[in-house]
């Protein structure tokens, strides 16, 4: 099957720093990525659809400004955490459809994220 | 997308059969059925999906009722590794995006 990675897996921050995760296709490209967030116990919820050479479109509630989403290339949609604060401590994942596996969604294996 | 409802754990010993329900009583004509599952601190992993007819694949097989209205996913021999949160998940096809439900937490027990 496809794969999809991110990185960093997990990363620890201080309180008010920005955070940088990255998502990548690595076998297809990839127009829409989707971004998800889970926290402990939770299931997945969805951020934001990332579209390439496009605005993000963000989910309700979602603050956009904190949530920055880039979609520079076919395979490459980035998600920073800007201004991370305790409660975006969270386990943050990544997914993309493609095209030749229809309607499937590869997801990535997810960036653990700790603000302290 | 039609809202799912599935029972919130399952035990099934390994090596049997685990049979995970579904319910989707306001599917549409045109939702399909798909599931997914997660296993602990992972990412969520496709499985099966299908429309109207019965699907199989390597990893399992989906039954769904001729009213479309419930489902099925089998694992036919369950292994300790697939221990995990199963989801199932209604939705139009096409680059559309999944909403997650609590799903199954399946325990497999040696």
């Amino acid at each position: 099957g496809a794969v999809v990675s991110q990185h960093p897996s997990w990363v620890i921050c201080k309180s008010g720093t920005s955070v940088k995760i990255e998502c990548r296709s690595l076998d297809f490209q990839a127009t829409t990525m989707f971004w998800y967030r889970q926290f402990p116990k939770q299931s997945l919820m969805l951020m934001a659809t990332s579209n390439e050479g496009s605005k993000a479109t963000y989910e309700q509630g979602v603050e956009k400004d904190k949530f920055l989403i880039n979609h520079a290339s076919l395979t490459l949609s980035t998600l920073t955490v800007t201004s991370a604060h305790p409660e975006d401590s969270s386990f943050y994942i990544c997914s993309a459809p493609t095209s030749f596996l229809y309607n499937e969604q590869f997801f990535g294996p997810g960036t653990r994220l700790t603000v302290l | 997308d039609a809202k799912t409802t599935q029972p919130p754990s399952m035990d099934c010993a390994e090596g049997r059969a685990a049979n995970l329900p579904c319910n989707h009583s306001t599917i549409s004509g045109n939702e399909y059925v798909y599931w997914y599952r997660q296993i602990h601190s992972q990412g969520p992993q496709y499985i099966i999906h299908g429309l109207k007819n019965n699907e199989t694949n390597e990893m399992a097989s989906l039954i769904i009722t001729e009213d479309r209205k419930s489902s099925t996913l089998i694992l036919p021999h369950a292994t300790l590794r697939d221990t995990a949160v199963y989801y199932c998940i209604v939705r139009v096809g096409g680059y559309s995006t999944l909403t997650f439900g609590k799903g199954t937490m399946l325990l497999v027990s040696p």
